[in-house]
């Protein structure tokens, strides 16, 4: 069945570093790609998605390119602020498959 | 704005109660979701509906019911028969089942056992 690995948290980082949080994916076909993102106490909110292979989605000053050869999803932001901290979630869906998550990974960013 | 409204925020449960999650939609869609997410994991789907009057077990129905008596509500009943319930509750909708549309998140129901 389709299943979603991400980069085992927490990720600790100084305000203005890069980020990468790496997720990989198991799927036939051409599935969806989704990051979303949960703030403490909250519920998950869509930060991007991509639909098809080399398909980039970017909000926010997040970036991920849906790479089929590697099948691959990483989230990437260039400099990362404290407001970034939160619980990072990798997911997949296809057709009428159910949506499938990740691990989720924990961001912590020092001023 | 259209939306997920959940409630109560928080919510406590005796030994041998049953307590209801409320979840409401405003956003016209068709799909509605229940997950548990326990700390430091995923997310872990309990049960969804496609359409009203329609339900359908997910991965850990067990201890927990539901209803989809309208189109924008989708309550979730955690039984005396849950023996682990604390955890954190999410809603979420969608406009089909399973379609490559994203799913949309209520805040969440922190559920704890007294």
């Amino acid at each position: 069945g389709n299943s979603v690995t991400q980069m085992e948290g927490p990720v600790t980082l100084s305000e203005e570093a890069f980020l990468t949080i790496n997720c990989t994916y198991t799927a036939t076909g051409y599935p969806s790609l989704f990051w979303y993102v949960q703030y403490p106490g909250e519920g998950l909110q869509l930060l991007l998605k991509a639909t098809k292979a080399d398909d980039k989605g970017s909000n926010k000053g997040f970036e991920a390119t849906y790479r089929k050869e590697t099948t691959s999803f990483h989230l990437e932001k260039g400099s990362v602020q404290v407001s970034d901290s939160a619980v990072y979630f990798c997911a997949l869906a296809q057709g009428a498959q159910k949506l499938v998550f990740g691990q989720g990974t924990r961001l912590t960013i020092n001023p | 704005d259209g939306g997920i409204t959940q409630s109560p925020k928080y919510l406590f449960r005796k030994e041998g109660q049953n307590v209801t999650l409320s979840c409401e939609q405003n956003l016209n869609h068709d799909a509605m979701y229940w997950y548990r997410q326990d700390p430091g994991q995923g997310l872990r789907l309990i049960y969804y509906s496609q359409i009203v009057n329609d339900f359908q077990k997910g991965d850990i129905a067990e201890g927990y019911s539901v209803s989809r008596e309208k189109k924008e509500s989708f309550p979730l009943t955690v039984t005396s028969a849950q023996k682990n319930p604390t955890a954190f509750y999410l809603c979420a909708s969608s406009s089909r089942i399973y379609s490559n549309q994203p799913q949309h998140f209520g805040d969440g129901t922190r559920l704890s056992i007294l």
